[in-house]
C-alpha cells in the first residue's frame, strides 16, 4: 500500500509568498519526517514529528500533523529561490530498525 | 560536519556486467540502509543493515542484490548481473540509534547508475 503521498506534485509560487505541501499516509506510525531533495542530490532531513505531537516548528519550517486524518502539512514561509527543490514525507512506521516510506514528493520552484 | 561519502557518483555500465556502489556511511552511525531513485519517481527502499546482517529487505532487493560491510567502514551495494531496468539513483543512508530523533537518516549525494 502507499505511505505518504504528498500533494500537490508540483507548485509554483513568487519569492516571498508561503507554500504548503501537504502528505498523507495508511497506517499507523511513529514519526513522520520531511525531507528536502536538491535536483540530482541526496536528500536531507527537514523535521521531524512524533506522533503524539500536533505541531512543529523550525525557522521557517511549520509541520502540522493530524494523525485522526493520517495527514501531515509542510509550510515554507516568506519562501526564497533557494528553497526550490523537492520535499518528500517518509513516515517511520515504529520504533526500531525500520525503513523511511517516502511519498513521491512535490516539487517547489520559487520563482525570484 | 560529518558525512555520507558515495562513490562513484556516476557509474555507466553494459547489461549483464556486476557493478559495486560504495558507501563510507558516519563513523558513528549503526544502521545502515540503500534506497533507490528510478528518474522522477518516489525514493524507494532496498535494505537495512545493522551488526553486519541484513535486517530487512524489500521485494526489489531479489537475489541479484547483495550488501556487505567488509571493514567495518565501507558499506558496498552489489548488483550481480545489472538489468536496464536497474537504472536508478541509488543512495546510502545511516542513523545512530533506533528512537526519537534517532530515526532521522543521513544520506549521501547518490550514485547514478546507468545501465546501457
Amino acid at each position: 500500500s502507499q505511505q505518504g503521498e504528498e500533494d500537490p506534485q508540483a507548485l509554483s509560487i513568487q519569492e516571498g509568498e508561503n507554500a504548503t505541501m501537504n502528505c498523507s499516509y495508511k497506517t499507523s506510525i511513529n514519526n513522520l519526517q520531511w525531507y528536502r531533495q536538491n535536483s540530482g542530490r541526496g536528500l536531507v532531513h527537514l523535521i521531524l514529528i512524533r506522533s503524539n505531537e500536533r505541531e512543529k516548528h523550525s525557522g521557517r519550517l511549520r509541520v502540522t500533523l493530524d494523525t485522526s486524518k493520517k495527514s501531515s502539512s509542510l509550510l515554507i514561509t516568506a519562501s526564497r529561490a533557494a528553497d526550490t527543490a523537492s520535499y518528500f514525507c517518509a513516515t517511520v512506521l515504529y520504533s526500531g530498525n525500520t525503513p523511511l516510506v517516502f511519498g513521491k514528493g512535490t516539487r517547489l520552484s520559487v520563482i525570484a | 560536519e560529518p558525512e555520507v561519502t558515495q562513490t562513484p557518483s556516476h557509474q555507466v555500465t553494459q547489461m549483464g556486467q556486476e557493478v559495486i556502489l560504495r558507501c563510507v556511511p558516519i563513523s558513528n552511525h549503526l544502521y545502515f540502509y540503500w534506497y533507490r531513485q528510478i528518474l522522477g519517481q518516489k525514493v524507494e527502499f532496498l535494505v537495512s543493515f545493522y551488526n553486519n546482517e541484513i535486517s530487512e529487505k524489500s521485494e526489489i532487493f531479489d537475489d541479484q542484490f547483495s550488501v556487505e560491510r567488509p571493514d567495518g567502514s565501507n558499506f558496498t551495494l552489489k548488483i550481480r548481473s545489472t538489468k536496464l531496468e536497474d537504472s536508478a539513483m541509488y543512495f546510502c543512508a545511516g542513523r545512530p540509534g533506533l528512537a526519537g530523533d534517532q530515526t532521522i537518516q543521513y544520506f549521501g549525494a547518490g550514485t547514478r547508475l546507468s545501465v546501457l
